[in-house]
């Protein structure tokens, strides 16, 4: 499967827990977003990722998120010390290229419940 | 302020008719990308059509056609012929250049089509 891959598919922790979700971008792509989509509603943008750089994480919340897309390995979305308020589900895109006109190819999504 | 509009939450059709997803979209940007995506019951994001501000030109793609209209800022989706198959959720979205590199989504239409 060449497509973007992220694990796991469900993710349930309790509350204070912190949660991992990973992110394998399509082959060839070196750009990487996440999105959060909460019940009922669209996707908001998160994070937007190059190898080892944050290009704009003006979507995350000031605490708590963290995100990183290192040299070698998936992109991580690390969220600490979770609360009820974060369960949704999260879904990562990858694009060629960063200049918007690529069409961002999405994953499955990681649905994370807190309970 | 929202940037991309879906004003219809929920649609139900009856197989066989023909339905029009609306998306209006909000940019100061000359040069911008819009998109449309379907969520089917199983939650990945599948990408239908990416369309550039200068190109207004309808598209066609089998029983899928889009209508891009500069004027009325908006990028409607006309299913023809509708299928149980295209049960969905259906985003829009909105790429700007100088904006950076995210995608702003609406927040969705709900397409049911009944047997």
């Amino acid at each position: 499967n060449a497509g973007v891959m992220q694990n796991p598919r469900h993710l349930v922790r309790r509350r204070g827990q912190e949660a991992r979700l990973r992110c394998s971008p399509m082959k060839g792509h070196s750009h990487v977003y996440w999105y959060r989509q909460l019940p009922e509603e669209g996707l908001k943008f998160m994070v937007y990722l190059q190898k080892e750089n944050i290009i704009d994480e003006s979507g995350m919340p000031k605490e708590r998120f963290s995100a990183e897309f290192p040299k070698e390995g998936p992109s991580i979305l690390r969220i600490q010390q979770v609360v009820r308020g974060d369960s949704a589900a999260y879904f990562c895109a990858s694009s060629p290229r960063g200049d918007g006109n690529q069409p961002q190819h999405f994953g499955d999504g990681t649905r994370l419940s807190i309970l | 302020a929202q940037k991309v509009t879906q004003a219809q939450t929920e649609i139900s059709v009856v197989e066989k008719e023909d339905v029009t997803l609306d998306c209006v979209y909000e940019t100061r940007d000359t040069t911008y990308y819009l998109f449309w995506y379907k969520q089917p019951p199983s939650g990945e994001l599948v990408f239908l059509i990416r369309r550039n501000s200068f190109d207004e030109q309808n598209e066609i793609s089998g029983r899928y056609s889009w209508n891009f209209q500069k004027s009325t800022s908006s990028f409607n989706f006309t299913i023809t012929a509708s299928q149980v198959v295209d049960s969905a959720v259906y985003f829009c979205a909105l790429s700007e250049v100088a904006g950076g590199n995210q995608f702003y989504f609406g927040t969705g239409t709900s397409l049911t089509v009944i047997p």
